[in-house]
């Protein structure tokens, strides 16, 4: 089944403590991107990838870091946590080179609470 | 002014009911338009998808872009109580930008 995984689904964590939300999808997509979704301000984007080593912010990259070593797995890093990056995120993939012009699937969803 | 603009709602029709669901944008670069569909505590699903302007049916689905008047739709036909969801519109410049979504629409369909 084609799907895009994220890992894990509920997390509650203390301010500064490093943590990595993992995405993974099964589709051989080669863009993948990261957004969070907050009441009243909606889907924002924080990172997107267009292929493996291939990174770029998006509109609320700060305090958030990606890589793409594979082509399958684009994880989430936080270095620091603060309150403020509470939040439910979501992991998307698109096929196609160069960047495709619509995100094709999300993940269920990771919900984070920092206290 | 917010580059998307799209109505919260809620918006409650019976079973049967069009629906109409509408954004507004700023940007005339904006080319490719889609709306998603969010059941409460899942991932958005993609249900439509248009190029620049002009209309495409899909279904009960119907998506209509109006770029000289900087507006999208989505009319759902003969509407049922599982497209009870909300529904964000999204749109992009091109390929590699940023996805822009609105902040969607709750629509409830009763029975």
């Amino acid at each position: 089944e084609a799907q895009v995984t994220q890992n894990p689904r509920y997390l509650i964590t203390v301010t500064g403590k490093k943590l990595t939300v993992t995405c993974s999808q099964n589709m051989n997509h080669e863009y993948m991107s990261w957004y969070r979704q907050d009441p009243g301000l909606g889907l924002r984007q924080i990172y997107y990838s267009m292929n493996v080593e291939v990174t770029d912010k998006g509109d609320v990259p700060e305090g958030y870091k990606v890589s793409r070593k594979e082509k399958r797995n684009f994880p989430l890093i936080l270095e620091s946590p603060s309150p403020n990056q509470t939040s439910l995120y979501f992991c998307a993939s698109s096929p196609g080179g160069g960047g495709r012009h619509t995100e094709a699937f999300f993940g269920q969803g990771t919900r984070l609470t920092v206290v | 002014q917010k580059e998307v603009e799209q109505d919260p709602g809620p918006l409650s029709v019976p079973e049967g009911a069009i629906v109409s669901l509408n954004c507004t944008y700023s940007n005339s670069a904006f080319q490719y338009f889609m709306w998603y569909r969010q059941y409460s505590r899942k991932g958005p699903e993609l249900l439509m998808y248009t190029y620049s302007s002009g209309n495409k049916e899909d279904g009960r689905f119907t998506a209509q872009v109006d770029k000289s008047s900087k507006y999208i739709s989505l009319f759902i036909r003969d509407s049922q109580p599982s497209d009870s969801a909300t529904y964000l519109c999204a749109m992009r410049y091109q390929a590699g930008t940023a996805l822009i979504f609105g902040k969607g629409t709750t629509l409830s369909v009763s029975s």
